[in-house]
């Protein structure tokens, strides 16, 4: 059975860092591509980026370029999401995502709500 | 830059029918696939159609999918309305022109009245 766990909630100040992650299981981690998605509070879903957990390559959306670094360590099926100082508009809800056969996102993550606050 | 927009939100009584447009800004809609996404409050995300038409396994036949491209458009249609299909849907698709990349419709709320 195909799974994605995510790291639980975490709630920071403004100025901090951030490193969350979303644990793979039941599939060749290294043959999908895995996205994160941003849910900000009452809106929409935002494709942040998306990256090749076999060769780390990653592609980010140009709103997201340069405002978090995603990552992956294929040796324990992890992806991940971090910011180096978080903004109180950071906070969301924030979900992986396997991409398959180039078209659809046919598994996610359960969430990680990001609350930043001073 | 690209973007999907939907109607905000539809309603209708349990039985009936509904449709959910999704049109795009730019470009060719039959560019790319398009999936639709249900969303309950409080949970992620779930596909109930791919690559414009098809239903992954478990999504009953009262969900399909369209595209028409004389108004650069999808539709995704939910027939004999239940309550359990009150959600928030969204359209996605993908965007090569301005590096979008993989994009998400507006969202619509559906009210089961």
């Amino acid at each position: 059975e195909v799974q994605l766990v995510q790291s639980e909630a975490e709630v920071k100040k403004p100025g901090e860092s951030l490193k969350i992650s979303c644990k793979s299981s039941g599939y060749s981690f290294t043959s999908y591509w895995i996205a994160w998605v941003r849910q900000m509070p009452g809106k929409g879903l935002e494709c942040m980026g998306i990256i090749y957990p076999g060769d780390s390559h990653t592609r980010y959306s140009p709103s997201f370029q340069g405002q978090v670094t995603i990552s992956a360590d294929k040796s324990i099926s992890t992806a991940y999401l971090q910011w180096s100082s978080l903004k109180a508009s950071d906070t969301a809800m924030y979900y992986c995502a396997r991409h398959y056969s180039g078209s659809w996102f046919d598994y996610w993550g359960q969430g990680t709500l990001v609350t930043v606050s001073s | 830059n690209f973007m999907l927009t939907q109607p905000h939100s539809v309603s209708e009584s349990p039985g009936k029918t509904v449709t959910i447009s999704c049109t795009g800004s730019s470009g060719s809609i039959t560019s790319y696939y398009v999936q639709w996404y249900q969303q309950r409050p409080g949970s992620a995300p779930t596909t109930v159609i791919y690559e414009d038409n098809q239903r992954p396994s478990g999504v009953p036949d009262r969900f399909s999918g369209s595209i028409d491209s004389s108004s650069n458009s999808a539709s995704l249609t939910i027939s004999g309305l239940k309550t359990e299909d009150e959600a928030d849907y969204y359209c996605q698709s993908y965007d090569s022109s301005n590096q979008e990349g993989y994009v998400f419709g507006t969202g619509t709320k559906v009210t089961v009245l």
